[in-house]
């Protein structure tokens, strides 16, 4: 079965750091670029980032660009988002999610994870 | 920023009905849109690619039409469980960008 798993969501101050990862499982991990979307308490989807499945790109909304870095494992099928100088604004689920297609960057996202929850206050 | 503009906002029919929800971009995005399903406390889930193209394990009464600008997701026969906020995304360009939702109740 293909499976996302995501933590290390918890509370922290504003311009804190944190990190959180997500453990894949259930497919070839490195054919697929990941990403990071999140979701405001009640609000909409607002994507966060994405790597290309052998790591050597990395693509950033504005809201985040310079603070967040995205990252992977693949020895360890594990996908990272480092987060820092954080703001209440980024108060949000954080769901993990795989790429359709293999080797696409921009793609549609066919497996979501249940997402880990970062509070800033 | 392409900018993905859902409508209605809510959209409340019986079980049967036909529902037709209607995304619209600030920009051609060609076929590269996709229509997600998320119901309260999931994740989303993924409907529909490339416009037209259902994922796996989509009943047929889910279907998707459009191209460029404008884009539409039908749900044939409403059910109790079709009751989600549907977002749609696009994948044309960065950053990749969502709609805001439409809301689908269920009398």
């Amino acid at each position: 079965e293909v499976q996302l798993v995501e933590s290390g969501g918890e509370l922290v101050q504003p311009g804190g750091s944190l990190r959180v990862s997500c453990a894949a499982s259930g497919f070839t991990f490195d054919a697929y670029a990941l990403n990071w979307v999140r979701q405001a308490p009640g609000r909409g989807l607002e994507w966060v980032s994405t790597i290309r499945g052998d790591g050597g790109a990395a693509y950033y909304a504005d809201s985040v660009q310079g603070r967040f870095t995205i990252s992977r494992d693949n020895s360890r099928n594990t996908l990272y988002l480092q987060m820092n100088s954080l703001r209440a604004e980024d108060t949000a689920l954080y769901y993990c999610a795989k790429s359709r297609t293999i080797a696409a960057r921009l793609d549609a996202f066919d497996i979501w994870g249940r997402g880990t929850m970062v509070t800033v206050s | 920023e392409i900018v993905l503009t859902q409508s209605p906002a809510t959209l409340s029919l019986s079980p049967g009905q036909r529902a037709t929800l209607s995304c619209r971009a600030s920009h051609s995005v060609s076929d590269y849109l996709a229509w997600y399903q998320q119901k309260p406390g999931q994740a989303p889930r993924l409907l529909i690619y490339d416009a037209s193209n259902r994922a796996t394990g989509i009943p047929a009464r889910f279907s998707g039409s459009g191209s460029a600008t404008d884009f539409t997701l039908t749900i044939s026969r409403l059910e109790p469980g079709d009751s989600a906020v549907y977002y749609c995304q696009q994948r044309a360009n960065w950053p990749l960008t969502f709609g805001q939702g439409t809301k689908v109740e269920i009398k």
